[in-house]
């Protein structure tokens, strides 16, 4: 069955250093997406991207940066970690036809500490 | 403004109540509208796709009103394992961003 994958499902690492989360899809998807989920603030875009080389900025990119070297991954980079950034992010991947639902893989769990 | 606004809740009904749950969105040019649960902080899943004419999926009934740009989901018979938050989602167009709001929970209580 196709499924995406997130790595690692938790991490803790320490204000400054480079982090980065993985992103794995099977299904094929164009789109692919990834957001931040704090309390009262719920699922916040960070980066998207709509194929092979494309990448876009969503609402709260300050900090972070992807790629896209291949339709099945997405990487997330976080350049230099900072406490604001300990947050459950979710990663998300799209067909590209109207009503086509979004998959979501199991969520990481950072804490910059 | 938030591109996609839900009251926050939480909402506390008994089991076997009606609940309803509204969702307003600022774009007019939003295309495709969803409905996703997510239990205690575990991935979202989808619920159901929101069409234009409203449509029904057993004791959930989504509904969309454009002209007043925003959706609504209508939960009848309510089990307490219908306990979640409820994501109102947007997207523009096929090939595009989809937008979250922040969630309505709810909690059933025998």
């Amino acid at each position: 069955d196709a499924e995406i994958t997130q790595s690692p499902r938790h991490k803790i690492t320490e204000t400054g250093r480079q982090v980065t989360l993985a992103c794995h899809q099977t299904w094929n998807h164009n789109n692919m997406f990834w957001y931040r989920q704090d309390l009262g603030h719920g699922l916040r875009l960070i980066h998207y991207s709509y194929g092979v080389h494309d990448t876009n900025k969503g609402e709260v990119s300050d900090g972070y940066s992807v790629s896209r070297s291949n339709t099945e991954d997405l990487p997330l980079t976080l350049e230099s970690a900072a406490s604001s950034q300990t947050s459950v992010y979710f990663c998300a991947s799209r067909e590209s036809q109207d009503r086509s639902e979004a998959f979501f893989g199991q969520g990481t769990r950072l804490t910059v500490v | 403004r938030k591109e996609v606004e839900q009251d926050p809740g939480p909402f506390n009904v008994p089991e076997g109540a009606t609940v309803a749950f509204n969702c307003t969105y600022s774009n007019s040019a939003s295309q495709s509208f969803f409905w996703y649960r997510q239990d205690c902080r575990k991935e979202p899943k989808l619920l159901m796709s929101v069409y234009s004419s409203g449509n029904e999926d057993g004791r959930f009934t989504a509904q969309l009103n454009r002209a007043s740009q925003y959706i609504s989901l209508l939960i009848r018979d309510s089990k307490l394992s219908d306990s979640a938050t409820y994501l109102c989602v947007v997207a523009y167009s096929s090939a595009s961003k989809i937008i979250f709001g922040s969630g309505t929970r709810l909690s059933i209580r025998p």
